[in-house]
């Protein structure tokens, strides 16, 4: 049973355009979302989080967006740069659970020149 | 900086061998996770600990077990390494709060 979803195994962006990830996750008790990011023979490293009582939020070329409604988030990097090129995990948890955490299945994300 | 070491970056095991993968966090935290990473898999949780001595199992425990007997020391232990346990092994550690800090991760293979 996939809590958290990933439909997209890989996306291609050139250098300097935007960048769309999507994560879909399925039990309405989530209410604080995550995505790391993880590069080849590392561990991942935190990116960006939001709280379930925002709908968005925004750290330098980094932004989250959470709709409740559709149960489904996304991260938008613009402008996309040859370093962001890794494979992205979107994460969820829910209060009380030691800060136990759901991943997807990631998304590798090349960005091309 | 929050630092998680783990104490083998790579590991070739036997069938049936015993072994030991050790986590070390610098921070004081109190919860520690064992994940194992799989392609097309993602992330999934083997064990996780909130406290020193205890445990919890997560999605996927059958065929580990884990000890915890200081709070900066986690260790995952696989009884008798088969082969369908060849993976990406990540420790991470946390605090209340619900980021989670990784360490580099041990890619086991057992032969």
């Amino acid at each position: 049973d996939q809590q958290v979803k990933q439909n997209s195994p890989s996306l291609s962006v050139q250098e300097g355009r935007i960048s769309i990830l999507n994560c879909d996750y399925t039990n309405s008790m989530f209410d604080y979302f995550l995505w790391y990011k993880k590069y080849p023979a590392e561990g991942p490293t935190f990116l960006i989080s939001i709280s379930s009582i925002k709908d968005k939020n925004e750290d330098g070329r980094f932004t989250v967006f959470l709709n409740k409604s559709a149960k489904h988030l996304s991260l938008h990097i613009v402008p996309s740069q040859p370093g962001d090129s890794a494979v992205y995990f979107c994460a969820a948890s829910y209060t009380g659970t030691a800060s136990k955490l759901t991943f997807g299945t990631g998304t590798r994300l090349q960005v091309t020149l | 900086d929050v630092k998680v070491t783990q104490s083998s970056r790579y590991l070739v095991k036997r069938t049936g061998e015993k072994v030991f993968l050790e986590c070390v966090q610098d921070m004081d935290h109190e919860n520690m996770f064992w994940y194992r990473q799989d392609p097309g898999l993602g992330l999934r949780l083997i064990y996780f600990s909130y406290d020193v001595k205890m445990k919890e199992k997560g999605d996927i425990p059958e065929g580990y077990s884990v000890s915890r007997e200081k709070k900066e020391r986690f260790s995952l232990i696989l009884e008798s390494a088969s082969t369908n346990q060849t993976s990406m092994y990540l420790c991470a550690s946390s605090t209340s709060r619900h980021e989670q800090f990784f360490g580099p991760g041990t890619r086991l293979t057992v032969l």
